[in-house]
Parts: C-alpha cells; structure tokens; sequence
C-alpha cells in the first residue's frame, strides 16, 4: 500500500520560501509510470495542479505558478520536494503530494498539510 | 478561475439519481484528452473515482458511473447515500498556455 505523508513549517512569513518534504513509502519513486508532484487547495476555494514530475525527468509547472515554485526529488531518500518563493498570503493553502500516473490522473495521494502565509 | 467548469452544488435525496457536468473547451476535452473525476472530504485526502471518463479504480461502488462527450463530461451518482454529500472534481489536460493539468471548480453534493 503506498502511503504519501507531507510536511512542513505549518506558518510562513510573507516574502520567505516554503518548503515542504513529502515522503513516500509502500512504492519507490522511481518507478515506471510514476509522477510526482503537488496539488493545492486555498480555503474555500478548489484543486489548484501546482506541478509534477518523473523521478530522473524536468518537472513540468503549472504555467500560472511556474516562476515561483520548483518540484524535485530525492530517489535515495523516496522524497518529494516543493518548493515556493517569495510566497503571499495568495499562497495560504493545503497542500497534497499526489502520484500521477502516465494515463494522467492522481491515483494516490497524501493527507495534505496547511501552510498559512502570515506576517 | 478553472477552465472546467463545474456546478457550484448539486442536491438529491436518498435513493435518487444526481449528475454533475464538467464543462471543458477544444483545448481540454474537446481535444479528447480523458476526463478523471475525485471524491473530497474536505481535510482528507481526495479519492480518485473515475479515470479516463468512465473506468472506476477496484472498491469504487458501481454507483458512482462516468461518461463523456465533445468539450463536456459527467459524473452520475446512482442510489444516494447520506455518505455521497461532500465535494467532487473533474480534472483533465489543457493545452493552452503550454499545457497543465487542469482541475473544475468542483461541485458540493447534497443529501437532502
């Protein structure tokens, strides 16, 4: 059973960079078919695609969000990473890590983790 | 805003039969890319119901039934159950704008 479970500071200054760690166990993440990536949901408000990415490939972004966010991973640790710079209360939301797979949808996903952009 | 658009809420009682649409465009469905729809209990992780318009993954009830058509798609909930109300979401492909993975604006169902 793969399992997803994201982490993070919970609170963020406006202006820092968020960075939250999603680790993956059950599955490796290099696997065949297996993308990896983050999703968002502002409160109140729906799923946001932020971005996604094969273990050993370039992510691909979220054209809306691409300047400001970076995607990687960490195959000896079964990692995911999320980075977002110079964050704004705009980016006050909780986030998911989530497996896509290569027919396009989100098979797995974590419990998500609230991050709140505040002063 | 999402270029999918869904219906803000949809309601029915038990045992009836709901449909929520997800209104797409030539640069997302009607280009034929696949329609997935999710289940969301707000502060859970979403459940992957649906994929590729109308395939449901092993453990989801045969009530739950996709289907799609030119720039549009459509959830169908069968047999409500007081379990079904809480939010649903397509999600495909858009080509605009150098491509993305695109979510609706989601839809609140109602168990009256």
């Amino acid at each position: 059973q793969l399992q997803l479970q994201e982490s993070g500071p919970g609170l963020v200054k406006p202006s820092e960079t968020l960075s939250l760690t999603c680790i993956v166990s059950g599955g490796s993440i290099s696997s065949r078919g297996s993308f990896w990536g983050w999703i968002r949901q502002p409160p109140g408000k729906g799923l946001e695609w932020i971005g996604d990415m094969f273990y050993n490939e370039r992510a691909s972004y979220n054209p809306a969000l691409k300047s400001g966010v970076s995607i990687s991973v960490d195959t000896s640790k079964n990692q995911v990473f999320l980075k977002v710079y110079s964050v704004t209360a705009a980016d006050t939301a909780v986030y998911y890590c989530a497996r896509r797979t290569s027919l396009g949808y989100f098979q797995d996903w974590g419990q998500g983790t609230l991050i709140t952009v505040s002063s | 805003q999402s270029v999918l658009t869904q219906p803000p809420s949809v309601s029915g009682a038990p045992g009836q039969r709901v449909t929520i649409s997800c209104t797409g465009s030539s640069s997302n469905i009607g280009a034929d890319y696949d329609v997935h729809w999710y289940q969301h209990l707000p502060g859970t992780a979403p459940k992957l119901l649906i994929y590729a318009n109308f395939n449901r993954p092993s453990g989801v009830p045969d009530r739950f039934s996709g289907s799609k058509s030119g720039t549009s798609a459509s959830l169908a909930i069968t047999g409500l159950q007081a379990e079904d109300e809480t939010f649903y979401y397509c999600q495909s492909y858009d080509t605009s704008l150098s491509g993305s993975r695109v979510f609706g604006s989601g839809t609140k169902v109602t168990v009256l």
